[in-house]
Parts: C-alpha cells; sequence; structure tokens
C-alpha cells in the first residue's frame, strides 16, 4: 500500500492527452513539493517534472505537472508510442521524515 | 556529466547483510547534492532506502531503519548501503541516485540522475 495513490494504468491512442492523477495528503503534496519520474521498460527511472511543475533540460513540453491541495497531476499531450512506459509520482513526507512514492502508473499506447 | 554506477553481489543468502557501492563519475559526492538509494522489487514499484548528504546527515525510511547503513567514501568518491539480516522480501533493483539541486531543502528536492540499476536476491 503505497502512501501516494495512483491509477495502476492508463491509455490513449497516437496524439490523445492523458491526465495521470496522484493523491497524497497534507503531511506530503500538501505541503511540499511533487516530482514525477517515467521508467520505460528495462531502464532506470528518470525525473520527468520537478518541484509541480518544472520541466529538466530535454523533456518535451508535452509532458505537463500541475498540483492542487493534496494531489497532483501528470498530463501527456500529443501521445507518441514511446511514451508507452511506468509512470511515478513522488514527495517528501513530513510524517515519514522522507520520500515517498505513488504505486506507478502504467501507460499503454493503444 | 555526472554518471553513478551500483556494484555487489548479486546473490545474498537470508539473513546475511547486503552490501552494495555506487561509484561516481563526473561530480565530487563531497559537494552539496544528496545521494540515496531506491529500491524495486521485480514487477513492484519504487521504494525509498535513505539518503546521505556531504555533512554526514542521513535519512532512512522508518521502515528499514533498523537495518540500514549508508555512509560516503570521498577518497574513493562513492558511496556504500548496508542492509543486514536480508529476507526473501528484500529482493530488488537497487538504484542509487543524487539530488537534483544544491541548497534546496530536502522537501523541494528531487533524484536526478540516477544509476541503472543493480538486483540483488536474496535466497539461500
Amino acid at each position: 500500500q503505497s502512501v501516494l495513490t495512483q491509477p495502476p494504468s492508463a491509455s490513449g491512442t497516437p496524439g490523445q492527452r492523458v491526465t495521470i492523477s496522484c493523491s497524497g495528503s497534507s503531511s506530503n503534496i500538501g505541503s511540499n513539493t511533487v516530482n514525477w519520474y517515467q521508467q520505460l521498460p528495462g531502464t532506470a527511472p528518470k525525473v520527468l517534472i520537478y518541484s509541480d511543475d518544472q520541466r529538466p533540460s530535454g523533456v518535451p513540453d508535452r509532458f505537463s505537472g500541475s498540483k492542487s491541495g493534496t494531489s497532483a497531476s501528470l498530463a501527456i499531450s500529443g501521445l507518441q508510442s514511446e511514451d508507452e512506459a511506468d509512470y511515478y509520482c513522488a514527495a517528501w513526507d513530513d510524517r515519514v521524515n522522507g520520500w515517498v512514492f505513488g504505486g506507478g502508473t502504467k501507460l499503454t499506447i493503444l | 556529466q555526472v554518471q553513478l554506477q551500483e556494484s555487489g553481489p548479486g546473490l545474498v543468502k537470508p539473513s546475511e547483510t547486503l552490501s552494495l557501492t555506487c561509484t561516481v563519475s563526473g561530480y565530487s559526492i563531497s559537494s552539496g547534492y544528496f545521494w540515496g538509494w531506491i529500491r524495486q522489487p521485480p514487477g513492484k514499484g519504487l521504494e525509498w532506502i535513505g539518503t546521505i548528504y556531504h555533512s554526514g546527515t542521513s535519512y532512512y525510511n522508518p521502515s528499514l531503519k533498523s537495518r540500514v547503513t549508508m555512509t560516503l567514501d570521498t577518497s574513493k568518491n562513492h558511496f556504500s548501503l548496508n542492509l543486514n539480516s536480508v529476507t526473501a522480501a528484500d529482493t530488488a533493483v537497487y538504484y542509487c541516485a543524487r539530488g537534483g539541486s544544491v541548497g534546496v531543502p530536502a522537501a523541494m528536492d528531487w533524484f536526478d540522475p540516477w544509476g541503472q540499476g543493480t538486483l540483488v536476491t536474496v535466497s539461500s
């Protein structure tokens, strides 16, 4: 049981827009920044969004992050086949005094 | 460009100690970022293990704290993870990672970059 809650799966067709949610509480998302990681099949995770809505250099602007209260979202527009991956949200938790992750969302491109 | 590479035994016996090293190239671990370990059991999600700063300050996952020790070796530019009294539940791919920013509180930081990961199996 993960501290942050994500849907286990999401899907879309090429060109569509998909949103992945991440629900937490006042001790994590509600008071700290949210980061999103993309894990392509067989590879290590890499940061996709940091500090709620910031994209590292090299990440396409098709990826965007947002946060409201104790929930966060990752939006991917103009879906491409190479976006098929697992996506994880993460945040610092003041009760744990460390990072907590969501259970991950497997994105399938139909 | 900073790169991280995990190394250590791929097989550990139950009740023994899992020891891994993360060798860093392209950046000095004695500088301002934090260094951390995250693991992923086969087919499952990510779990934060712990984080250590160049100052020596460390944070451990409460669920693992009694069994975890992390250290920095600045002379070899690597950092290490020891996890004792392992069971089959500790079988996972173990990743090392660096913090994403210098000078921000942990609560505002992130993991970037990551090593490629190393699979550790606990079995007799």
